[in-house]
């Protein structure tokens, strides 16, 4: 079974730029999660897709956005790019259903590392 | 001014040694801990998860405890091994609340010497 694709590996921009990351979540799961992974704040929740919803949130400003495709598929947008969000953003994926609980356990991509000059 | 990067807590054990990683949580209503194991240049990796409903569970080679009463998390690998040496992160959740967003703690590396 493939685990979590993401792409681009590495991919490099400069200010004010915007950026596209894909995710290609695990065969079945339908929520994806996308978290951001620096030295100086670590591994940070930027949001989560069911089913082509956010479901929840995290404390980004507008220019984070993403969306989910039919097929499970993510994407997650920067817009405007400042030096400081440099950082690796992971995509994560769980087989989370659509009531009660959550399913806990995530299951993480390799990450794209984005450097911002 | 300049960023401080998070100050990770280190842990060298000597190869075939037990080695225990600590945790503390903040919030109260988590009910869903997890542990993971991060590589240099790779994601993580999940390792063991344990409910607010238990206070230990074994995996092959790592134990989980839980202290609900301290909110604190806690990982024992047994023999430890230089495949061990990562960075390995505690993460707690509220699954109850249908969330299924993970709050991450700073992580701690872990040296294995040989």
């Amino acid at each position: 079974k493939a685990g979590v694709t993401q792409t681009p590996r590495y991919l490099i921009k400069t200010r004010g730029q915007q950026v596209t990351l894909s995710c290609s979540p695990i065969s079945g799961h339908r929520s994806v999660s996308w978290y951001q992974q620096t030295p100086g704040q670590g591994l940070q929740f930027l949001f989560e897709y069911f089913s082509e919803t956010q479901r929840n949130k995290g404390n980004f400003p507008g220019r984070f956005s993403g969306r989910q495709f039919s097929n499970s598929r993510s994407e997650m947008n920067v817009s405007t790019l400042e030096l400081g969000d440099s950082a690796l953003y992971l995509c994560a994926s769980s087989s989370s259903g659509t009531s009660g609980a959550g399913s806990g356990e995530l299951f993480f991509g390799e990450g794209s590392r984005l450097t911002v000059l | 001014g300049e960023s401080v990067g998070l100050h990770l807590p280190t842990l060298s054990v000597q190869e075939g040694d037990n080695s225990i990683i600590n945790c503390a949580y903040s919030n109260s209503a988590s009910d869903y801990f997890i542990w993971y194991k991060q590589e240099s240049g790779k994601g993580p990796q999940f390792i063991i998860d344990i409910r607010s409903n238990m206070d230990k569970r074994q995996g092959q080679r790592v134990t989980v405890l839980l202290n609900k009463t301290v909110k604190h998390l806690s990982l024992q690998i047994a023999a430890t091994q230089p495949g061990d040496s990562a960075v390995y992160f505690c993460a707690e959740g509220a699954l109850q609340t249908g969330a299924n967003n993970l709050f991450f703690g700073t992580g701690t590396r872990l040296t294995v010497i040989p």
